[in-house]
């Protein structure tokens, strides 16, 4: 299993701004990755970010827009830059253990309000 | 784009009444069927992972049925209590290399006391 701990819990931000995401892993995990789930939607996957490489973004995020560092194998941060309104959403980062078939584990999301 | 579509989308119970909502998915390309508990301002919580078709699975009093060959598995809450109001959700799992999950909108569950 594993414990993350996500912060902060939740914002309220100004259109322009950026935002910083954190996610600490109580145990090394290869592979992470962030969601968003905007209202009314799905939880949707922004990017896989592994250790020592770039960020893997799918369709419809760029890097520019939801830039991830991912420093050691137990952090990793995700910034939403240039924030809108139709970026309030929950952001959740989540990590798989490496097993086959096992469950994901996540942290307890970040609710972004951008007025 | 993978469709994965949960119903009802919310459902208000009383106490102790029995419940189940639906998960569709595709029916090709089946790896696994994942159900998570998700509360207000905690981290979803996983419930199963199902993979066999055909396969139930229990936890207390919440049940999971599987059908990969339809494309859908459905959850069980017996005698609901308070404490299970929260959106449950699916997630499809393709195996398609990086472990990557498609989840539907889920349900959010309300048990009135």
């Amino acid at each position: 299993s594993a414990v993350i701990s996500q912060k902060p819990s939740r914002d309220i931000c100004q259109r322009g701004t950026s935002l910083t995401i954190q996610c600490q892993v109580d145990s090394q995990v290869t592979m992470m990755f962030w969601y968003r789930q905007q209202p009314g939607q799905s939880l949707t996957l922004i990017a896989t970010a592994n250790q020592g490489s770039e960020a893997t973004y799918e369709s419809g995020f760029v890097i520019d827009k939801f830039p991830i560092s991912r420093p050691n194998l137990t952090f990793s941060t995700l910034t939403v830059s240039n924030m809108s309104p139709e970026d309030s959403s929950i952001y959740l980062c989540s990590v798989e253990t490496g097993q086959s078939n096992t469950e994901a584990f996540f942290g307890q999301g970040t609710r972004l309000t951008v007025v | 784009i993978l469709n994965v579509e949960q119903s009802p989308q919310s459902l208000h119970v009383q106490e102790g009444d029995s419940t189940n909502f639906t998960c569709s998915f595709p029916s090709s390309n089946f790896y696994a069927l994942h159900w998570y508990r998700w509360e207000t301002a905690k981290s979803p919580e996983a419930l199963f992972v199902m993979t066999l078709n055909g396969d139930e699975k229990k936890k207390g009093r919440i049940s999971a049925t599987l059908n990969t060959k339809e494309g859908y598995s459905y959850l069980y809450i017996k005698g609901s209590q308070p404490e299970d109001s929260a959106t449950y959700l699916c997630a499809f799992d393709s195996g398609a290399g990086s472990y990557q999950l498609t989840f539907g909108k889920g349900t959010k569950l309300s048990v009135i006391p």
